[in-house]
């Protein structure tokens, strides 16, 4: 069955970085896009990045854009989030989703609580 | 962007109650319009695709119609695990966006 598990959520001080993993498995990884979205209490759920099959194409929302970064590595079947001068509203929870136009599998998130 | 919206942010029902819930965007589009439920401390779980096209497994209570700028979610009759918070994506234009959500809870 399909599975995506995240890892890497943690408490950071603001201007901090963290890594986020995704590791998938029960399917053909680089048949798919993925994305990373986050959900807050106050802005519900946002889509953060997204990034093809093939790693060619990738897209961020403007609230992240030159802060954070996404990659994959299809041999190892995980997608990425790299995340820099992380700031208090980037604190949520934070999913990678399979792409099939909507998201058809969730992982079950990861925190990331960004705090002095 | 498209803006999505959803009446009523929350809903207080019973077991065995007919719900709907609305989804409305900002601007038109087909049918590209995804439902979602996310219970208590979980991860959202895909409902419904094409605005009405059930997902497999997927309980036949729910059901989905519209195009355009109004869709709506039907549960026939709620069960215990429907007392969760429901969501509407659209994934005609990107950026894909999330509707805030409506909470159903028990009566």
């Amino acid at each position: 069955q399909v599975q995506l598990v995240e890892s890497g959520g943690d408490v950071v001080k603001p201007g901090g970085s963290l890594r986020l993993t995704c590791a998938a498995s029960g399917f053909t990884f680089n048949d798919y896009s993925m994305t990373w979205i986050r959900q807050t209490p106050g802005k519900g759920l946002e889509w953060v990045s997204y990034i093809s099959r093939s790693g060619s194409s990738i897209y961020y929302a403007d609230s992240v854009k030159g802060r954070f970064t996404i990659s994959r590595d299809n041999t190892k079947n995980s997608v990425y989030l790299q995340m820099n001068s992380l700031r208090a509203e980037d604190t949520a929870m934070y999913y990678c989703a399979r792409l099939e136009y909507y998201y058809d599998h969730w992982g079950q998130g990861a925190l990331v609580t960004v705090s002095s | 962007d498209i803006q999505m919206t959803q009446s009523p942010s929350t809903l207080s029902a019973s077991v065995g109650d007919r719900v709907t819930i609305t989804c409305r965007a900002s601007q038109s589009f087909t049918s590209r319009l995804a439902w979602y439920r996310q219970k208590p401390g979980k991860a959202p779980e895909l409902l419904i695709y094409e605005a009405s096209v059930l997902r497999s497994a997927v309980p036949s209570r729910f059901s989905g119609t519209g195009s355009g700028t109004e869709f709506t979610l039907t549960i026939s009759s709620l069960q215990p695990d429907d007392f969760a918070t429901f969501y509407c994506q659209q994934y005609d234009s990107f950026p894909f966006t999330f509707g805030p959500g409506t909470k159903v809870d028990i009566k």
